[in-house]
């Protein structure tokens, strides 16, 4: 079966950089998503990798290794309104459905 | 274009009741997903449509749970009876087909989601 594993919790200082990691197993895949969750809110779409390597968006950017079935997501300069959960998903090839890990909660202190 | 749109945002019941939750997803979107969220279990996957077709269900829970989507702009999440166990938030989504044809984007469009209480 499919298994996506996140750190439960990630704390860091306003202003520096944060890496949140997702590991993953699944007999194969189309890609990596990360999701932003504020609470009380709903997930909201962040960045998709489907090829090795690193998007970037703004200030947040996210890495996929296929071989290491390994990504990332890495966010700079942080600011307060990035004190949310984010969600790493990945859709398996044998049965189409999109599975979340159980979410990082990223604490920032000022 | 308004979204995913969930109704209720709050549900309060009692055990035994039955509960019924809608959805209206983002028009031209052939996907619809219904997920749950709990502390314990995270963002659980129950069931998904293609062009209102169910086609993977087995992330449903039990029988008190169904759903349906009798036409490409409604589903309904439907548990009866419902259980305190079932007490959660559940979010309806939605994508374009275009999107996992071509596998270059695995955006999903989230409702903002029914707070479920069962007393």
């Amino acid at each position: 079966g499919q298994s996506l594993e996140q750190p439960s919790e990630v704390t860091a200082v306003e202003g520096a950089i944060v890496q949140i990691n997702c590991t993953y197993q699944t007999s194969g895949f189309y890609g990596l998503s990360w999701y932003q969750q504020h609470d009380g809110g709903a997930p909201t779409f962040l960045s998709y990798n489907a090829l090795d390597g690193l998007e970037e968006t703004g200030r947040f950017s996210s890495f996929l290794s296929r071989s290491d079935s390994y990504g990332y997501l890495l966010l700079q300069e942080l600011q307060m309104k990035d004190s949310a959960s984010y969600f790493c998903a990945v859709r398996d090839y044998r049965d189409d459905k999109i599975i979340f890990g159980k979410g990082t909660r990223l604490h920032i202190l000022p | 274009d308004a979204g995913v749109i969930q109704s209720p945002r709050h549900e309060v019941t009692e055990m035994g009741q039955e509960v019924t939750l809608r959805c209206k997803p983002i028009s031209g979107h052939d996907y619809l997903f219904w997920y749950r969220q709990t502390m314990m279990r995270g963002l659980e996957l129950l069931i998904y449509f293609n062009n209102n077709v169910p086609i993977d269900d087995s992330g449903m829970p039990e029988d008190r749970f169904s759903a349906k989507m009798p036409n490409a702009s409604f589903s309904t999440l439907k548990i009866q009876p419902s259980e305190p166990r079932d007490s959660a938030v559940y979010f309806c989504a939605s994508m374009p087909l275009l999107d996992r044809l071509l596998a270059t984007n695995e955006k999903l469009f989230f409702g903002s989601g029914t707070q479920l209480s069962v007393l």
